[in-house]
């Protein structure tokens, strides 16, 4: 089965910009969550998406946004990229079963911003 | 509010040596918990849930509701275990797949 994919790697782009990241989840997984890492602040969720619609949302401002399509691929879109943006942003797919939640992550995505 | 505490960002030991991670939690429902690890330059990994109380690679973890706790520990540390350790936390059935995860350990296996 292949793992949660995301695209692109690695991206640099200037304050001002708008970058949009795609992850596609495992097989048959519905849920699909995003989380911002970086150094001085960990990991920090950003939202999750069940079935197109978005179920829970984290802490960050309206310039992050994200969606989900029909057969569970989600993109997440960025606008007027700020320096403090640059992080790795990461992927998130689960599925619920007997036992709970079983969460997997993508590589990531790399965004420097300059 | 959920929040997840890890105390040490840094922990250094011995090959061959007992470990103990340290993980703290606050969250008012039932919570799921989990540790997840990170080797360098790879994706977060999923190490062990406290769900299904495995043993991974070792490591074990078990809750303690009294002391909101969830501590990893392994009794005999090997070189491939140095990695950022992160304790995380969902909450059951009300927060979807949402986890809050703590600042992480950097674990440290000297030869």
């Amino acid at each position: 089965k292949a793992g949660v994919t995301q695209t692109p790697r690695y991206l640099i782009k200037t304050r001002g910009q708008q970058v949009t990241l795609s992850c596609s989840p495992i097989s048959g997984h519905r849920s699909v969550s995003w989380y911002q890492q970086t150094p001085g602040q960990g990991l920090q969720f950003l939202f999750e998406y069940f079935s197109e619609t978005q179920r829970n949302k984290g802490n960050f401002p309206g310039r992050f946004s994200g969606r989900q399509f029909s057969n569970s691929r989600s993109e997440m879109n960025v606008s007027t990229l700020e320096l403090g943006d640059s992080a790795l942003y990461l992927c998130a797919s689960s599925s619920v079963g007997p036992s709970g939640n079983t969460i997997y992550f993508g590589e990531g995505s790399w965004l420097t911003v300059v | 509010a959920q929040r997840v505490t890890q105390p040490e960002k840094l922990l250094s030991v011995f090959k061959g040596a007992p470990v103990e991670l340290k993980c703290n939690y606050s969250y008012s429902g039932s919570p799921e918990l989990f540790w997840y690890v990170q080797y360098s330059r790879q994706r977060l990994q999923l190490l062990l849930r406290h769900i299904s109380r495995e043993s991974i690679k070792g490591f074990t973890a078990d809750l303690n509701k009294g002391e909101t706790s969830f501590h990893l520990k392994k009794p005999f540390a090997q070189e491939e275990d140095s990695a950022m350790y992160y304790c995380a936390l969902s909450g059951r059935g009300t927060s979807g797949s949402r986890l809050t995860f703590g600042e992480g350990t950097q674990l440290t296996v000297n030869p």
